[in-house]
């Protein structure tokens, strides 16, 4: 019974390619996140949705759009992928804006090639 | 916005030492420092957080440490064991509007 589950696991795609990954979380939390891991391990937050209010990471490339159905998924789409986009992207949750009870999914790898 | 700090970048140790990490923060208004566990290709995980209005935080081997006027915080794992062998993340949350603000990791290596 996985709290926060993405999917795929991995994902290997052609460089210009459009891709989405999926995220559910079944906490009952009300904030969800995507982050980015690059390959030197560092975390760094791409969005946060919290009741229809998304707050972006200035730095993310407008090819990545977070798309959530219902406060339970926040699913993330890719345009036109590229080589630099090969990462680890995680999907977290938590249960108030403050970051409180924070809990990741497994992670998904994509490799663009 | 928020900006955190982690030292050391690598750090090894011999089973049963201490192994110490630290962290600083730049806006003092975050209120709440987590710390996570990361193995080897799987998520990261929540160890032990601390939140303002206390100086320390103890849960069996480890510990962490806050100093609210020098914007600062350490976890402190005792008696060291190779399970311990992983990247940890200190993060923090500034109060209100922002998602966690992670450090750039540690990885930790256990020598048996």
């Amino acid at each position: 019974d996985t709290a926060v589950s993405q999917t795929p696991k991995y994902l290997v795609t052609q460089m210009g390619n459009d891709k989405s990954i999926k995220c559910e979380q079944n906490l009952g939390h009300d904030t969800m996140y995507w982050y980015k891991q690059d390959s030197k391990k560092f975390l760094k937050i791409m969005f946060s949705y919290n009741n229809k209010e998304l707050i972006i990471n200035e730095t993310v490339p407008n090819r990545f759009s977070p798309k959530s159905p219902d406060k339970a998924h926040l699913n993330l789409h890719i345009n036109s992928l590229e080589l630099g986009d090969s990462a680890v992207y995680f999907c977290a949750s938590s249960q108030t804006r403050y970051g409180y009870g924070y809990t990741f999914g497994s992670g998904t790898r994509l490799t663009v090639v | 916005g928020e900006n955190v700090e982690q030292h050391p970048s690598t750090l090894s140790v011999q089973e049963g030492d201490s192994a110490v990490i630290k962290c600083t923060y730049s806006d003092s208004a975050s209120n709440y420092f987590p710390w996570y566990k990361q193995e080897l290709g799987k998520r990261p995980q929540l160890i032990i957080d601390i939140r303002s209005n206390v100086g320390e935080k103890k849960d069996q081997r480890i510990a962490v440490t806050l100093n609210k006027t020098a914007k600062h915080f350490s976890l402190h794992i005792t008696e060291t064991q190779p399970e311990d062998s992983a990247v940890y993340f200190c993060a923090a949350s500034i109060r209100g509007n922002t998602p966690l603000v992670f450090g750039k990791g540690t990885r930790l290596s256990v020598i048996a």
